[in-house]
């Protein structure tokens, strides 16, 4: 079976652009979060969705936006980039009925802001 | 909220000897999930490891154990017989025991180096 799928895999943008970074879970899995990884620092919590609604949003500016799709793939916006913004987005699938707590990421969308 | 700290930014071990990892953790929950991953230079995060708060044995997977001791709110992880393949990253997470709620709380990381 396939694992959680990222794409793109890198991608360079400006300051002021948009970008939409997309993820595929796995299959049977209903759920999907979103963390950021700046160089050198641990993940961080962006957003969780559940059955195609949001559960779960950490403390990012509302520049930051998802969306679950029908077939629980997933979307992350950024809109306004800031230098800042460049990091390694990592996508995570989970089966909630299963409550074992464990996500399973993808190999994540690297973001160079310039 | 719930924190995690990693103390140990950089940790070193000969090939084929055992190394701890330090993780704790800061929480007011009574119950919750506690995890090691490791993440290689290919960037992906695989989990290592996992312990249930409720349950007082210590998780053991293959060459990986963990001492947990919740009243201490430690949580340290063990490799043994370490290997070329275990260096990597390896953060220490946390998650709410919630039906549904899938968020982690990662610690800042620890860089593993295998020294042939």
């Amino acid at each position: 079976d396939a694992g959680v799928t990222q794409s793109p895999t890198h991608l360079i943008k400006t300051r002021g652009q948009q970008v939409t970074l997309r993820c595929s879970p796995i299959s049977g899995h209903k759920s999907v979060s979103w963390y950021q990884q700046v160089l050198g620092q641990g993940p961080q919590f962006i957003f969780q969705y559940y059955e195609k609604e949001e559960r779960g949003r950490g403390n990012f500016p509302d520049r930051f936006s998802a969306r679950q799709f029908p077939n629980y793939s997933s979307e992350l916006n950024v809109n306004a980039l800031l230098l800042g913004d460049s990091a390694l987005y990592l996508c995570a699938s989970s089966s909630v009925q299963a409550n074992t707590g464990e996500l399973f990421f993808g190999e994540g969308s690297r973001l160079t802001v310039l | 909220a719930q924190t995690v700290t990693q103390s140990q930014p950089e940790m070193s071990v000969q090939e084929a000897e055992t190394v701890t990892l330090s993780c704790t953790y800061d929480t007011s929950e009574s119950d919750y999930y506690l995890f090691w991953y490791k993440q290689p230079p290919s960037r992906q995060m695989i989990l290592v490891i996992r312990q249930e708060a409720y349950k007082q044995q210590n998780a053991t997977e293959n060459r990986f154990s963990v001492n947990f001791q919740k009243a201490a709110k430690s949580f340290s992880l063990k490799i043994s017989d370490s290997q070329l393949g275990d260096a990597a990253m390896y953060f220490c997470a946390y998650r709410s025991p919630n039906f549904g709620n899938e968020k982690l709380t990662f610690g800042t990381g620890t860089r593993l180096t295998i020294i042939p």
